[in-house]
């Protein structure tokens, strides 16, 4: 099974600044790894899939990058509503995700 | 509208089953495999089962294996999971998600671009 591992595990930011989460896989997994966002009492929702293509009406300011086992999502300037928890996944062997990474408004 | 809605939920003692379903609308329901993904309360999202297009191959998470059943009928555009032996461990907010890749016959790892909004499974004497 792949892990995958995510930090920060919270992170604290204000709205209009930069989000930069990041999601390391225990062996490679190419670019086969996607970002979902999940808010309280929601389902996920992918942002991000193949490690670098935005979803179907995904805002420009998310954005996702890497390739093996090191990646990251990048939210260039938060909004209120992307106060979240976020999820990597991977594709590469059966779906795994990642333990998230908490969103909070400083 | 693309959706998915799930049902079936609820209270149940350990060792007992539950079906859960799952009602697709607004896409070709038998040209994606389907996936189901669990939740536990608090925790985070952990890979249950999947199921090809035509429901010829499946797939299990060890943690459910020999335990769990997905079907699908898609004369009727639903999923099913048939869910035995529950454990406490088994309770969660049950998922299903279409993958991202329209393919057909055989089931791909694959991302998730549509989700239900859950079903509470709570196993409990």
């Amino acid at each position: 099974e792949i892990v995958l591992t995510q930090s920060p595990a919270t992170l604290s930011l204000s709205p209009g600044e930069r989000a930069t989460l990041s999601c390391r896989a225990s062996q490679s997994v190419s670019s086969y790894l996607a970002w979902y966002q999940q808010k309280p009492g929601q389902a996920p929702r992918l942002l991000i899939y193949d490690a670098s293509n935005r979803a179907t009406g995904i805002p420009a300011r998310f954005s996702g990058s890497g390739s093996g086992t090191d990646f990251t999502l990048t939210i260039s300037s938060l909004e209120p509503e992307d106060f979240a928890v976020y999820y990597c996944q991977q594709r590469s062997n059966w779906p795994s995700f990642g333990q998230g990474t908490k969103l909070e408004i400083k | 509208e693309v959706q998915l809605v799930e049902s079936g939920g609820g209270l149940v003692q350990p060792g007992g089953s539950l079906r859960l379903s799952c009602a697709a609308s607004g896409f070709t329901f038998s040209s994606y495999a389907m996936h189901w993904v669990r939740q536990a309360p608090g925790k985070g999202l952990e890979y249950v089962s999947a199921i090809s297009s035509n429901g010829g191959s499946t797939y299990y998470a060890n943690s459910v294996k020999g335990r769990f059943t997905i079907s699908r009928d898609n004369s009727k555009n639903t999923l099913y999971l048939q869910m035995g032996s529950l454990r406490a461990e088994d309770m969660a907010v049950y998922y299903c998600a279409r993958g991202v890749t329209m393919v057909r016959g055989v089931i791909l790892p694959d991302a998730f671009d549509i989700w239900g909004q859950g079903t509470m499974v709570t196993v409990s004497s």
